[in-house]
This record gives structure tokens, sequence and C-alpha cells, in this order.
């Protein structure tokens, strides 16, 4: 089935330690999101590519960086993990961004900040 | 900026019974989207109903219906013949006509619904 895939679904790191976490898609969409979900918090949107095109949002913090080396993968980067950091990391794919479409969700990879 | 309201953090519901979760949302425009997301424990997030504001018609996804208000700017999810599988937390999200700005959904923080047996 086609399908959002993250890797790993659990991750521990160090305080400081760079970590990257991954997002696979097999939809074949142009456009793939990132979300921080803290504990009984909604998603909230760190960045997103349009094929090549990142976009940042304005209140995402230095630390978190990103990476769309194909159309079926996506990276994020954190470089120097805060214990703030703690959080589900959800990865979305839309096939454009343009038009109001559902978006698709990862498992999501929840992320320990030792 | 868009708003996206949940004032009730957890609801509880029989099985076989009909349960509503309410969304209230504040905006300055007139078209828009919006969405009902569910997210089981420690599972993937998936759609569950969309509306599209300029349709007047409520969305309905089988037992999945919406109640789309537009002038009051309520967009309430019922939920009939409540079985197990839809424990989990619902997050109503709305998303701004993407070509006139943000792509970004603006989510809700979430309701817990509970069924009991």
């Amino acid at each position: 089935d086609a399908m959002v895939i993250q890797n790993p679904r659990y991750q521990v790191t160090q305080f400081g330690k760079p970590v990257t976490l991954s997002c696979s898609q097999t939809l074949n969409h142009n456009v793939m999101y990132w979300y921080q979900q803290k504990s009984s918090q909604a998603p909230k949107l760190l960045f997103h590519y349009y094929d090549k095109d990142f976009n940042n949002e304005a209140d995402t913090p230095d630390n978190f960086q990103s990476r769309r080396p194909n159309t079926s993968f996506c990276f994020l980067d954190i470089r120097s993990p805060g214990l703030g950091d703690a959080a589900m990391y959800l990865c979305a794919t839309t096939k454009n961004r343009d038009r109001g479409e559902t978006q698709y969700f990862g498992p999501g990879t929840r992320l320990l900040v030792l | 900026a868009q708003t996206v309201t949940q004032s009730q953090p957890e609801m509880s519901v029989q099985e076989a019974e009909t349960v509503t979760l309410s969304c209230t949302y504040d905006t300055s425009e007139s078209d828009y989207y919006l969405f009902w997301y569910k997210q089981p424990p420690s599972r993937q997030m998936i759609l569950v109903i969309r509306q599209e504001a300029y349709k007047q018609q409520n969305a309905t996804e089988n037992r999945f219906s919406v109640n789309f208000q537009k002038a009051a700017k309520s967009f309430s999810l019922k939920i009939s013949d409540s079985q197990l599988g839809d424990a989990a937390m619902y997050f109503c999200a709305y998303l701004k006509d993407p070509l006139r700005g943000r792509r970004a959904l603006t989510f809700g923080s979430g309701t817990r619904l509970q069924v009991q047996p």
C-alpha cells in the first residue's frame, strides 16, 4: 500500500548530540511537511517542501533543518537537541499545496532527549 | 491570525451511541477548508472528514458527519453508532485558501474521545 513511512519510530539522543529523523513516501506527492507535536498538544508546522522549494515557518528555531534529496525522502535534522525538543515528530504529504488537499501523515517518530 | 478552538478536552460515549465533538474557529476569510483528523493511540493521524467552506452542504463519511455553520464559524463532528475503534484524539483543523497565503494547517488542541463498551 502507498504510504508515509517514518524511521525510526523511537529515537533517544543526548542533549546537544545531532540527530536525524527520516520520512519516505510512496504516494509520489509533491509536498512534504514536518510537524512537531508535544505531549497533549496540537501539531505545529516546522517547515515544508514543495518539490525542492523549502518553506520555513517564521517561528521555527534555527536548530531545526531539513533536506529533501529526492521526491520520496525528506529528513529532519536537529543540530543540537535540547530537552525542550523532546516531542513526536510527524511527517505528512500532499500531492499539491494549492487545493486544500488532505494531508497524509506518517506514524511519527518520538524523540527523547537525555 | 486564525485560531481553532476545541472546548472539550475529553469526551466519553457508550458503544453504539452518538457523540458530537465541537469546534469553533476564527477567520476573516470567506474561502477556506476545514478538517477533522483522528489520531489513535500510537498510530498515525488519519483524515476523518473534509469540508470546503464554499459548499453549504454538510460533509458526511459513513458514520461521521459534520454540522458546518459558516456564519457562526462552527464545525462540529457527529459520530453515530460509536465503535470501540473510534477511541482516539480528534483534531479539528483549518486551512486558509492556499492560493491566498499561508498554506499551513491550524489545529485545535484536540478532544480525546473514550468509547465505553
